[in-house]
């Protein structure tokens, strides 16, 4: 039971920004929200990771919403390189990561 | 940093063969978790080390499967008398854990297994 729910794809147009949805309506308090990506025919990559506060890194942006209940990544730019897998995970850190389907991302040139 | 790798990239064998994978983590994390992928899914967790001490194993981890990590370094998963059923990626992620917030995970290639 993945515990997060994410749209199954998603399309962006290049060098536009992109909006990953993710809800988690039961989380805990103690839950970090990750999100992981996965390029085609690679292990997944760490993104970003937030608790309750907006995260901001070189990859992205973790916009949390302050009832907790929903997230959103946003890539300020996608390039065609961003197209992957998006994965949206409740982590208490102290348990393996539970993985969803995720969203697809498609970039269009 | 050399990053998580994972040996062989890939492996071919018949059902009931027994095969052995190999994961060298990042250097001095002290987590090492292996994971399963299956064709248009997430990966499903497997089994974790702290150091070399086994703290968790899934449902998933049927008596075939064996994993070690004898000196907190490197990890073997086995699978002996293999079945079609295991075909998948098998993927191996080190963290270097002090507390929730630092664990962050770093996958390998993952080791593509196809049990004919």
């Amino acid at each position: 039971d993945a515990k997060t729910t994410q749209p199954n794809s998603m399309e962006s147009n290049e060098e536009e920004p992109v909006h990953l949805p993710c809800n988690h309506s039961t989380i805990s308090g103690t839950d970090y929200i990750h999100w992981y990506r996965q390029l085609p025919s690679q292990g997944p990559e760490y993104v970003i990771h937030g608790l309750t506060s907006n995260v901001n890194n070189r990859m992205a942006s973790l916009a949390i919403a302050e009832d907790r209940k929903s997230s959103t990544l946003i890539l300020h730019r996608a390039t065609l390189r961003d197209a992957a897998v998006y994965y949206c995970i409740r982590h208490s850190g102290n348990t393996p990561l539970v993985f969803g389907k995720g969203t697809r991302l498609s970039v269009i040139a | 940093d050399t990053g998580v790798s994972q040996d062989p990239r890939h492996k071919i064998t018949k059902r009931g063969q027994n095969v052995t994978f190999r994961c060298d983590p990042i250097s001095e994390h002290n987590r090492l978790y292996w994971y399963r992928q299956t064709l248009g899914q997430g990966p499903e967790f497997l089994t974790y080390f702290q150091n070399e001490a086994q703290l968790e194993k899934s449902r998933l981890l049927s008596d075939r499967f064996s994993a070690e990590r004898p000196k907190g370094s490197f990890s073997t998963l086995e699978i002996q008398r293999t079945e079609q059923g295991d075909s998948a990626m098998y993927l191996c992620a080190s963290s270097s854990w002090t507390s929730p917030s630092t664990d962050t995970q770093y996958f390998g290639p993952g080791t593509r297994l196809t049990v004919l």
